[in-house]
């Protein structure tokens, strides 16, 4: 099991552009996370998914979209790029609620200039 | 709301032994997490915490006491490749996870 993966590892944006991070685990999990970690601050989350077709904000969604077709992949997508998104953003899987433990993709560093 | 608290960082030498402490106020608590975050890397689970007491794993143990919102972490035997980010996260009542902003933990020789 490759467990959850990312892409890419490293990205330079421009104000106003746009991305997409991409996000995929083959553990056949059903709840998906987003989470953005600042120097010095916790985790925090952006979007979760309890399920394919099911998505929902969490505690800093502005800026952000999500989407969730499949039970593999939960990419997140950024419109109009701004400093303030820059971050290393980890994306986890658990195989329910959180009960579990969540596993960590290794996560993207993003820098927005 | 919900607020967590851990020393930002703590100094510790091989072969000894450590407590990271993390204190906590919520509305509503379903559970405790802690993770190890090496530098640069992903968070990765060490233990899980709902009932009071000590759970052991090895050389790492977690306590929790939810009557007075404080859980630890205990590392036994330090080694150089503990040096990591030890992260706190609490189960609110809307069954997320809010995460502390981590203890760094430098193991000397």
């Amino acid at each position: 099991n490759a467990g959850v993966t990312q892409t890419p590892k490293f990205r330079i944006l421009k104000i106003g552009q746009s991305m997409t991070l991409q996000c995929t685990q083959d553990m056949n999990h059903n709840y998906m996370y987003w989470y953005r970690q600042d120097p010095g601050m916790g985790l925090k989350l952006i979007y979760y998914s309890v399920g394919a077709g099911i998505t929902d904000k969490g505690e800093v969604p502005n800026g952000y979209n999500v989407s969730r077709s499949t039970t593999e992949d939960f990419p997140l997508r950024l419109e109009l790029a701004a400093p303030s998104q820059t971050s290393v953003y980890f994306c986890a899987s658990s195989y329910y609620d959180t009960n579990y433990e969540q596993y960590f993709g290794p996560g993207t560093r993003l820098t927005v200039t | 709301g919900q607020n967590i608290d851990q020393p930002t960082e703590m100094t510790a030498t091989e072969g000894a032994i450590v407590q990271i402490n993390c204190t906590y106020q919520t509305s509503g608590f379903n559970g405790l997490f802690w993770y190890q975050q090496h530098a640069g890397e992903a968070p990765t689970f060490l233990s899980y915490n709902v009932l009071d007491g000590l759970e052991e794993k090895g050389r790492f143990s977690s306590f929790l006491s939810r009557s007075k919102g404080y859980s630890y972490l205990l590392l036994k035997e330090l080694q150089m490749k503990d040096s990591a980010s030890y992260l706190c996260a609490l189960k609110d009542s809307n069954y997320q996870l809010i995460w502390g902003a981590g203890t760094k933990l430098i193991i000397k020789p």
